[in-house]
């Protein structure tokens, strides 16, 4: 168990439709990072937050949006969905430093129909 | 921008044998972080190895160990005694360690490479 905690675990929607996807980090890790993984895909990487704060972005739609709760908390926003959003969405966190790992959590797996 | 390839998408190998998993990455910078994360058929993203960029000595854990090149930019990834556990996709993963991207501690992965275990 890596601590951190994703939910819902499924989620099954229609185009067009909004969806938000929640994660609980890591009892004091203060940065957590939200990542993309399309069908035996690679990760990619979509925001980072640090304390409530949006500190790197990377390939993430304007359809897409995030935020960190004060009480570290974080949200993922997909809105307008489409087929090719359909993926699983892993929710990340970590203590501040390069050395220390990101632990996963068990991803939101989203099927939009 | 840095990236991380991993040129071989399958690999399988005989139960109790040894495997090399290959990666390479590509940088302007001298500080910098590896993993090895392991995804089951459960999906779930477990850490298998990490090293820094300024350490020599290769890391190890248990049957996995990495061959650092720091010179090649390769960060290979042996798996002795292979186990039926250890098959899954595996990423090789890159991190910044330049204090000049503090604060901007993604990880830039690979596109994984499929392990098999043959008993």
């Amino acid at each position: 168990d890596s601590g951190v905690t994703q939910t819902p675990k499924h989620l099954i929607t229609a185009t067009g439709q909004r969806v938000t996807l929640r994660c609980s980090p890591r009892s004091g890790d203060l940065s957590v990072y939200w990542y993309q993984q399309s069908l035996d895909q690679g990760l990619q990487f979509l925001i980072q937050y640090y304390n409530g704060e949006e500190r790197a972005k990377g390939n993430i739609l304007e359809r897409f949006s995030a935020q960190q709760f004060p009480d570290l908390h974080s949200e993922l926003n997909l809105s307008s969905l489409e087929l090719g959003d359909s993926a699983l969405y892993f929710c990340a966190s970590s203590v501040e430093g390069a050395y220390s790992p990101l632990h996963f959590g068990n991803g939101t797996r989203l099927t939009v129909t | 921008a840095q990236t991380v390839t991993q040129s071989q998408p399958e690999m399988s190998v005989q139960e109790a044998e040894t495997v090399t998993l290959s990666c390479t990455y590509d940088t302007s910078e001298s500080d910098y972080y590896l993993f090895w994360y392991k995804q089951p058929p459960s999906r779930q993203m477990i850490l298998v190895i990490r090293q820094e960029a300024y350490k020599q000595q290769n890391a190890t854990e248990n049957r996995f160990s990495v061959n650092f090149q720091k010179a090649a930019k390769s960060f290979s990834l042996k798996i002795s005694d292979s186990q039926l556990g250890d098959a899954a996709m595996y990423f090789c993963a890159y991190r910044s360690g330049d204090i000049s991207n503090f604060g901007n501690e993604k990880l830039t992965f690979g596109t994984g490479t499929r392990l098999t275990i043959i008993p």
